[in-house]
């Protein structure tokens, strides 16, 4: 079974704290997605990286930065937290290659941003 | 510029009837489509998925149908039952070797 797991549940941070959320996956997928999710707007892509050291910015990354140092690993780190970045985020994995393109999602992280 | 549109917010149905939810896209390039459910509190779970040279693919109690001419997909869940109960989105691959452009979700809400 793929397993994504991300670092925490549920955070809540203050105004102008540096955020770290964290991603792992199980699977050797080369691909790996930062989104957040909002009422309405459905699931928008923030960040994604094919391979290790690579990323490339997705819709709304602004206010957002990524690293990825190891294939399993994908970070997305919010430089200086604010209250719009209060937000579900979830994170993402998937084949480089292949026929179904299906992602899979870790459990999300609750931010609150206060 | 929303390039996937899925207009109803939220559907409630009976148990045992069906369920459509669907789903319109504006850019005649995509090539493959998915569905995703998510619970509260959890990550989106992939439900069934198309490619656009198919206009039918069904798996259980799921089918997906494809109409490429109006650039528009439905998802049937035939009987509905309250395990259903979800918010459902569709997503369409951007043939950029993987990422998705998703809908803003609808939630279905099964009643027993």
């Amino acid at each position: 079974d793929v397993k994504v797991t991300q670092s925490s549940r549920y955070l809540v941070k203050r105004t102008g704290e540096k955020v770290f959320l964290e991603c792992v996956q199980d699977m050797d997928h080369e691909n790996m997605f930062w989104y957040r999710q909002d009422p309405g707007l459905g699931l928008r892509l923030i960040y994604f990286s094919y391979d290790v050291k690579m990323k490339e910015k997705g819709d709304i990354p602004e206010g957002y930065s990524v690293s990825r140092e190891k294939k399993e690993r994908f970070s997305l780190i919010l430089e200086s937290a604010s209250t719009n970045q209060t937000s579900m985020y979830l994170c993402a994995s998937s084949q480089h290659t292949g026929s179904s393109y299906e992602q899979y999602f870790g459990p999300g992280t609750r931010l609150t941003v206060t | 510029d929303q390039q996937v549109k899925q207009n109803s917010p939220s559907l409630s149905v009976q148990e045992g009837r069906i369920s459509i939810l669907n789903c319109d896209y504006t850019n005649s390039m995509f090539d493959y489509f998915l569905w995703y459910k998510k619970y509260p509190a959890e990550g989106p779970t992939f439900l069934i998925s198309i490619s656009s040279i198919k206009d039918k693919n069904e798996d259980g109690r799921f089918t997906v149908f494809l109409n490429k001419s109006a650039k528009h997909l439905s998802l049937h869940i035939v009987p509905s039952q309250p395990g259903d109960s979800a918010v459902y989105f569709c997503a369409a691959e951007d043939n950029q070797g993987g990422k998705l452009i998703f809908g803003q979700g609808t939630e279905l809400s099964v009643k027993p």
